[in-house]
């Protein structure tokens, strides 16, 4: 495997299940990301995790739970979503080193999600 | 505030021609990224290019250059011979250098993109 890769690559869940999408990274990078698009809006951050700390982003509701277990591997964990949640899930990854130019996000495939 | 502005929902070319895709930007950062990123239907955002607010020389990278415009603020994609698997979302970023706070410091902020369909 390389790159960024993401499981699944589809999801279609009901408002009370409880699910994960997996995303893992093989870049050596240090920081990953998680980012939703929904159609018509522009792509918008939801976490970052920094050598392996979170930063949370206030506005993403509660019923999304990201973990990093490790510097390759991020989840987010998805419970009671809603219909609006509905969207392109894309995770990226990248390496912190101070400078911009090697600071460039690599994005995999992404779980398109659909919520019932 | 929206920090980019792709101002061109969608855009036609023919193979083998040249296109440019604007891109604008608004920060008050003296040091900022730039990035253009293409996502075709099946979901993927692939890395293009990327120009440095302290770069001199515009970007290029293969059929992909970057026409950098600091005092405009403008940073627009040129595609050269574009082929038919040029068709994608395209999307413009931006990465401000300064770490503002704990949950923006390593945001790229998206424009809406371009769509770019290339026809025979």
């Amino acid at each position: 495997e390389t790159g960024v890769t993401q499981t699944p690559r589809h999801l279609v869940m009901g408002m009370t299940n409880k699910k994960s999408l997996k995303c893992e990274q093989h870049l050596g990078h240090n920081a990953m990301y998680w980012y939703k698009q929904s159609a018509k809006k522009p792509l918008e951050l939801m976490f970052v995790y920094n050598f392996k700390e979170q930063t949370e982003n206030n506005s993403v509701p509660s019923r999304f739970s990201p973990e990093c277990p490790n510097s390759s591997h991020l989840f987010l964990h998805l419970h009671t979503l809603q219909p609006e949640d509905s969207a392109l899930y894309l995770c990226a990854s990248s390496l912190l080193s101070g400078g911009l130019s090697t600071d460039t996000q690599y994005f995999g495939p992404g779980t398109r999600l659909t919520v019932l | 505030a929206q920090k980019i502005t792709q101002t061109q929902p969608g855009m036609f070319v023919q193979e083998k021609e040249a296109v440019t895709l604007d891109c604008t930007y608004d920060t008050s950062d003296q040091s900022y990224g730039l990035f253009w990123y293409k996502q075709p239907s099946s979901g993927e955002m692939i890395f293009l290019i990327y120009q440095g607010s302290y770069d001199e020389q515009n970007a290029t990278e293969g059929r992909y250059s970057l026409n950098f415009q600091k005092a405009r603020k403008s940073a627009n994609l040129v595609i050269s011979a574009s082929q038919l698997g040029d068709s994608a979302m395209y999307f413009c970023a931006m990465r401000e250098g300064k770490i503002q706070a704990k949950n923006s410091g390593y945001a790229l902020n998206f424009g809406k993109g371009t769509s770019l369909l290339v026809t025979p």
